[in-house]
């Protein structure tokens, strides 16, 4: 597509329920990231993969997220058993070729989650 | 690791003013350096970047920013602020050759009348 598409733009859970995140990137675009962006907090860095590589799960809170990316295209972020700490905007963002440094992100509009 | 600093949270700008926003970053070579705009409900947009040669860039919507090696600064200007330039401003890093941008935690743009 034109550019980066997330879905849903917003969704509202119930504390202890799991949530599927989804993020469809630029056509080509073979880098893809996940941020977390809290009030006031700046963006966070979550995950990302590069082609057929393994992913960096360095920024991952706990092993309550995952992640995973399909034929190198559209990922889902996975939260279990949200807490409401959880609750932020999600922002994925995809690069062409192996970096920012060279390219810049395009990021989507974001996923609002909140958990009640 | 490296890091960004946006000292200012808010500022708050008349419209037709100049406006500058601060960056600071802790690396210790010269990495590359970004701003990006995000609009309310909006992701963000990259308005320019840096990675070598002439230190000052120029980017979209009228915005350019100056690399100071010395300062440690990548601050953001424009010369006459418009009121749809209201938004969140964020500052971001990468060492060189490495893919995962570091963000500073943004400043918000008011624009008065």
């Amino acid at each position: 597509g034109a550019g980066v598409s997330q879905s849903p733009s917003n969704k509202v859970t119930e504390k202890g329920k799991d949530v599927e995140l989804r993020c469809d990137p630029i056509s080509g675009h073979t880098a893809l990231y996940w941020y977390r962006q809290s009030l006031g907090q700046g963006l966070e860095f979550l995950i990302y993969f590069q082609g057929n590589s393994a992913p960096d799960k360095s920024g991952l809170p706990s092993d309550r997220f995952s992640a995973e990316r399909t034929g190198g295209s559209v990922s889902t972020l996975t939260i279990q058993r949200t807490q409401q700490e959880d609750s932020a905007v999600y922002l994925c963002a995809s690069s062409l070729g192996s970096g920012a440094s060279d390219y810049g992100y395009t990021f989507g509009s974001g996923t609002r989650l909140t958990v009640v | 690791a490296q890091s960004v600093t946006q000292p200012d949270i808010h500022i708050t700008v008349s419209e037709g003013a100049s406006l500058e926003l601060r960056c600071n970053y802790s690396y210790g070579a010269t990495p590359y350096l970004f701003w990006y705009v995000q609009s309310p409900g909006q992701g963000l947009q990259l308005l320019l970047k840096y990675f070598s040669g002439d230190t000052l860039v120029q980017g979209i919507k009228g915005f350019e920013a100056e690399f100071k090696r010395s300062q440690s600064s990548f601050n953001l200007r424009k010369p006459s602020v418009h009121w749809s330039d209201a938004a969140e401003y964020f500052c971001a890093v990468a060492p060189s050759g490495y893919s995962t941008l570091t963000f500073g935690k943004g400043t918000m743009l008011l624009v008065s009348p």
